[in-house]
């Protein structure tokens, strides 16, 4: 198993620009989450979606949109590049259909972006 | 509100020490709590949780944690520390409310030879 993937490693845009994150999980996850991490503030949770079709708001949602269409994906896309969402995002999954709080989270590698 | 607090941004322990990373609570109903550990340049790892039952939780690689209600308490432990233990270790909760986990800010770990 691969486990939780994520492209790209790195990403550098200029304001305005748009892009996605791409996410993919190869363990048959129902929950499937979206966090950027920055320094001193742990993770903030951006979206979620406890199984193909379904998605929600988290705590910092505004300027990315996410879908799932199928259970193994879960794209993030970044609307119009702003500075201030310059970090490290992750993409995690759980093998709970209900929410993904009681079981571990498995977590991808991450992405690197800076915003110019 | 309900939140995490790790009230030490950096720990130092030599190496053969014990060492604990602390973490308090404040959440409505029953506390779900969670350790992750994130090694340099990589992703978190699940170390170890309480949901109910013993107060003592025992986790990946030695590490173990102690629930305690009365203080909101949930103090990652390992009773001797390797130089490899030395990353940033997250606390989390539950949130009552809607389900998703509040992460603390993180804790950096440094095992000194």
């Amino acid at each position: 198993n691969a486990g939780v993937t994520q492209t790209p490693k790195f990403q550098v845009l200029k304001t305005g620009q748009s892009m996605t994150l791409q996410c993919a999980q190869d363990m048959n996850h129902e929950y499937m989450s979206w966090y950027r991490q920055d320094p001193g503030m742990g993770l903030r949770l951006i979206h979620y979606s406890v199984g193909a079709g379904i998605t929600d708001q988290g705590e910092v949602p505004n300027g990315y949109n996410v879908s799932r269409s199928t259970t193994e994906d879960f794209p993030l896309r970044l609307l119009s590049a702003a500075p201030s969402q310059t970090s490290v995002y992750f993409c995690a999954s759980s093998y709970s259909s209900l929410d993904g709080a009681y079981n571990e989270q498995f977590f991808g590698p991450g992405t690197r972006l800076t915003v110019l | 509100a309900q939140s995490v607090a790790q009230p030490e941004d950096q720990v130092n322990v030599a190496e053969g020490n014990p060492l604990t990373v602390k973490c308090t609570y404040s959440v409505s109903g029953n506390p779900y709590l969670f350790w992750y550990v994130q090694y340099p340049n990589r992703g978190l790892q699940f170390l170890l949780k309480y949901i109910t039952g013993d107060n003592l939780v025992k986790g990946s690689y030695g590490f173990e944690a102690e629930f305690n209600k009365s203080q909101t308490s949930f103090h990652l432990k390992k009773p001797s520390a390797l130089v490899s233990d030395s990353a940033l270790y997250f606390c989390a909760v539950r949130d009552g409310s809607n389900y998703q986990l509040i992460w603390g800010a993180g804790t950096k770990l440094i095992i000194k030879p």
